[in-house]
């Protein structure tokens, strides 16, 4: 599975944007981009994923740059509830991988009011 | 629907002793995993199960073992607890469809001194 960069934190002022980019430069074609994110001392929750298509759903965009090699998760207005871990994972959907999540460092995102 | 839920929430062992953790689902999901998380850590995967009877290695498998005899039950056992093993532990499921979107409990945190 390929590996991802994202940075160790990030700030946002509630009611606006978040962006959280990640690079997944060694990305292959059939390998998805997955968001997850864990609250403090609660269980990851899963959030969006994607392929190449731009993904929007109820919680967040998915933006994933034309040459796959990186992606950004859009949180469009951040609450407060939205300070979390956000972790960007990249694998394969099919195959052996049966759902092996590998969760990295993530972005400690912080909302502030 | 309770979704994911995990037994004990907290617990304290001594080196040597052993334990089970449970892990239940009502989502009648064909996957489910055991992952532990070490303080500033990401997740790491123990062990998992694509459906009641079978089970395979993660990870970090040494020192742990695990049993699926009912579809909606997960368990996970340790012998004989070492400190290394300290640590909080999250159960997740999903379907087999979508493998890679799973459900996570609320963790175990587990102390071994």
């Amino acid at each position: 599975d390929a590996k991802t960069t994202q940075p160790t934190s990030m700030d946002c002022a509630e009611g606006r944007a978040a962006n959280l980019p990640c690079n997944h430069s060694t990305i292959s074609g059939n390998e998805y981009v997955y968001w997850y994110r864990q609250i403090h001392s609660q269980g990851p929750q899963y959030i969006i994923h994607g392929l190449k298509n731009n993904e929007t759903n109820e919680m967040a965009s998915l933006i994933i740059t034309e040459d796959r090699k990186s992606s950004t998760l859009i949180l469009p207005h951040a609450t407060l509830r939205d300070t979390a871990v956000y972790y960007c994972i990249v694998l394969n959907a099919g195959g052996t991988s049966y759902g092996k999540l590998t969760f990295g460092q993530g972005t400690i995102l912080t909302v502030h009011p | 629907n309770a979704g994911v839920t995990q037994t004990p929430k907290f617990r304290v062992l001594k080196t040597g002793q052993s334990m089970t953790l449970l892990c239940a689902q009502d989502m009648n999901h064909e996957y489910m995993y055991w992952y532990r998380q070490d303080p500033g850590m990401g997740l790491r995967l123990i062990h998992y199960s694509v459906g009641e009877g079978t089970t395979a290695k993660g990870e970090v498998p040494d020192g742990y073992n695990v049993s699926r005899l009912k579809k909606q039950n997960f368990l996970l056992g340790l012998e004989s607890a070492a400190p290394s093993q300290t640590s909080v532990y999250f159960c997740a499921s999903s379907n087999s469809l979508g493998y890679n979107e799973q459900f996570f409990g609320p963790g175990t945190r587990l102390t071994v001194l």
